[in-house]
């Protein structure tokens, strides 16, 4: 069975603190992304990798950078958090099939909150 | 870029109506077209999809219809049952940057 595996379900941290959120996946997958949900804004994309060492910006990257060091493993880091990064984040992970990056697996989520 | 708008944002259905959720996109080079459920606590997961070559795809209760020249896409959901509620995202791949694009979801509520 596919997974996706996001190291914490629930994280709290305070305002300035460094903050590392981890995404596992054990398909093989080439493509990995890290997406955002917000009541009312849906899922929005923060970053997203086509390979090992590989980053490219999604929509909202400012206040984030990620880290893909290994093929299974793609980071999210938060340099400072702030208040409005309060959140859940979604990690996924995807075949690349014919060049489209399609049929998206989805963590549990990991629900942080930045006081 | 690309951006897809969905309606309605909460939905309330009767166990055994019909159920419609409607998307539009901007971007006339997406050409795949998801659908995803998540419930309540649990991850998105994907429910039916479809190609910008095909107008239509059923999958038992549930159905997506395309239409390309309008650019808009719907799914339909029929018979509903109490498990259908959930919220549901539509999205729409957009070849120039290679990502996908979500709507903002449609919280769909069935009574019993």
């Amino acid at each position: 069975d596919v997974k996706v595996t996001q190291s914490s379900r629930y994280l709290v941290k305070r305002t300035g603190e460094k903050v590392f959120l981890e995404c596992v996946q054990d398909m093989d997958h080439e493509n990995m992304f890290w997406y955002r949900q917000d009541p009312g804004l849906g899922l929005r994309l923060i970053y997203f990798s086509y390979d090992v060492k590989m980053k490219e910006k999604g929509d909202i990257p400012e206040g984030y950078s990620v880290s893909r060091e290994k093929k299974e493993r793609f980071s999210l880091i938060l340099e400072s958090a702030s208040t409005n990064q309060t959140s859940m984040y979604l990690c996924a992970s995807s075949p690349r099939t014919g060049g489209l990056n399609e049929k998206l697996f989805f963590g549990s989520g990991t629900q942080l909150s930045v006081l | 870029g690309e951006n897809v708008e969905q309606h309605p944002s909460t939905l309330s259905v009767q166990e055994g109506d019909s159920a419609v959720i409607k998307c539009t996109y901007s971007d006339s080079a997406s050409n795949y077209f998801p659908w995803y459920k998540q419930e309540l606590g649990k991850r998105p997961q994907l429910i039916i999809d479809i190609r910008s070559n095909v107008g239509e795809k059923k999958d038992q209760r549930i159905a997506v219809t395309l239409n390309k020249t309008a650019k808009h896409f719907s799914l339909h959901i029929t018979e509903t049952q109490p498990e259908d509620s959930a919220v549901y995202f539509c999205a729409a791949f957009n070849t120039g940057f290679q990502k996908l694009v979500f709507g903002t979801g449609t919280r769909l509520l069935v009574s019993p």
